[in-house]
């Protein structure tokens, strides 16, 4: 159980770009679900925290204009990173919960290359 | 703020045991443990609420002292799959997690 998928796991784009990526619950309905950003051998950093039906809560330094984020349902969630450049590139990993004292469950990540 | 994970990394052989220890300066609602193999999502090994307790299952197990705003992870017998970086997770009530910077864990035959 608590399956999350991650999809695409991996996008090579050109400078100037919108990338989509979507982060879908397959076995149970996130109330909460989170992205984060991770530089290679760092830590996780949350980018955004997002509610089913209401706008995303961005961390301190994060774009929102740039990194946009739907909840549309209690399943899926989608961050836009919108006209992508190079320092852009990362590799960007979501979570959902199903709140309260339940884990996170993370997706397989997708890491972006921006060219 | 960032919890200080110690040690940054360790070597073990197979069958050696491993302490990952988490501490935070503040006041913890939960810490979450996980573990990263390379080029992979991290995975979820166990929670520990506030009220401090203890947890284990197979030959891992973590503890949590909610006065000393630390959390410990024991890691016994260790195998070949151990490998990996163990992250924590806390949770100071916000209902999000800051994670720290990890540690690095070899299990070598």
């Amino acid at each position: 159980g608590a399956v999350v998928s991650q999809h695409p796991s991996r996008v090579i784009c050109k400078s100037g770009t919108s990338v989509k990526i979507e982060c879908r619950s397959l076995d149970f309905q996130a109330t909460t679900m989170f992205w984060y950003r991770q530089f290679p051998k760092k830590s996780l950093m949350l980018m955004a925290t997002s509610n089913e039906g209401s706008k995303a809560t961005y961390e301190q330094g994060v774009e929102k204009d740039k990194f946009l984020i739907n909840h549309a349902s209690l399943t899926l969630s989608t961050l836009t990173v919108t006209s992508a450049h190079p320092e852009d590139s990362s590799f960007y990993i979501c979570s959902a919960s199903q709140g309260g004292d339940q884990p996170q469950h993370f997706g397989d990540g997708t890491r972006l290359s921006i060219l | 703020q960032q919890p200080v994970q110690s040690p940054q990394a360790v070597i073990l052989r197979e069958g050696e045991d491993a302490v990952i220890n988490c501490s935070s300066s503040k006041a913890l609602y939960s810490v979450h443990w996980y573990r990263q193999k390379h080029g992979e999502a991290p995975v979820f090994l166990m929670i520990l609420l506030k009220g401090g307790e203890q947890k284990g299952h197979d030959k891992i197990s973590a503890s949590f002292n909610e006065k000393k705003q630390q959390s410990s992870l024991y890691l016994t017998a260790s195998q070949l799959s151990y490998s990996g970086t163990y992250f924590c997770g806390t949770d100071s009530g916000g209902n999000k997690l800051v994670f720290g910077a990890g540690t690095i864990l070899r299990v070598k035959s």
